[in-house]
């Protein structure tokens, strides 16, 4: 089974920063292989990044992914408002798809 | 656009069955996809259950592998999860979830199961 490792646990930021996620995985997958998504309080999970970098439909351009092998940042720049949740990676590498144990980012 | 909803019993006994159904529209399961479960214990991450594929072949999580099956119905447009032998920890918001090539585009809203007696 590949573990995800998402560091920080919790993100303290202000609106208007840039916020870094990592993800790291137990062994290399492909870049295709890696998603983020974003949930809410209450909200289902959403789509944010698939395939390491491409943003899902409707997606800003203020969310941006980037990685390889085993590292994997989700970078959001010019925090807003609406951007303070928990943030997932997943990989489609191998079976089970497992999750991220996930980061917080909150408003500092 | 693709909706999914779930519908089931909220309260099962322990040592119990879990069934739970997923109703698809705007989308055929029978479209090249895989339609999976999801769950997330109150408080708690994500856990991919297992995911069946449009022509039926059926993908599991080891961990959950001896007690869970899946079904689709095409008549019905629907695809259904079944957990047997559930324990407390079984507790979770239960998702239906379509996947495409490699992320899960489409989610249900929910559905909230407590195991409890």
């Amino acid at each position: 089974e590949i573990v995800l490792t998402q560091s920080p646990g919790t993100l303290s930021l202000s609106p208007g920063e840039r916020a870094t996620l990592s993800c790291r995985a137990s062994q290399s997958i492909s870049n295709i292989y890696l998603a983020w998504y974003q949930q809410k309080p209450g909200q289902t999970p959403r789509l944010l990044i698939f395939g390491t970098s491409s943003r899902a439909t409707g997606i800003s351009d203020r969310f941006s992914g980037s990685g390889s092998g085993t590292d994997f940042t989700l970078t959001i720049s010019g925090l807003e408002p609406e951007d303070f949740a928990v943030y997932y990676c997943q990989q489609f590498s191998g079976s089970p798809y497992t999750f991220g144990q996930g980061t917080k980012l909150e408003i500092k | 656009q693709v909706q999914l909803q779930e519908s089931g019993p909220g309260l099962v006994k322990p040592s119990e069955t879990l069934s739970l159904t997923c109703s698809v529209s705007g989308d055929s399961i029978t479209s090249n996809h895989w339609w999976t479960w999801v769950r997330q214990a109150p408080g708690k991450g994500l856990e991919w259950i297992a995911g069946i594929y449009h022509n039926g072949t059926p993908l599991y999580n080891s961990s959950l592998k001896s007690r869970v099956a899946l079904s689709a119905d095409k008549s019905k447009n629907q695809f259904s999860l079944k957990l047997s032998s559930v324990t407390a920890a079984d507790t979770a918001l239960y998702y239906c979830v379509r996947m495409g090539f490699y992320w899960f585009d489409s989610w249900g809203q929910g559905t909230l199961v407590t195991v409890s007696s």
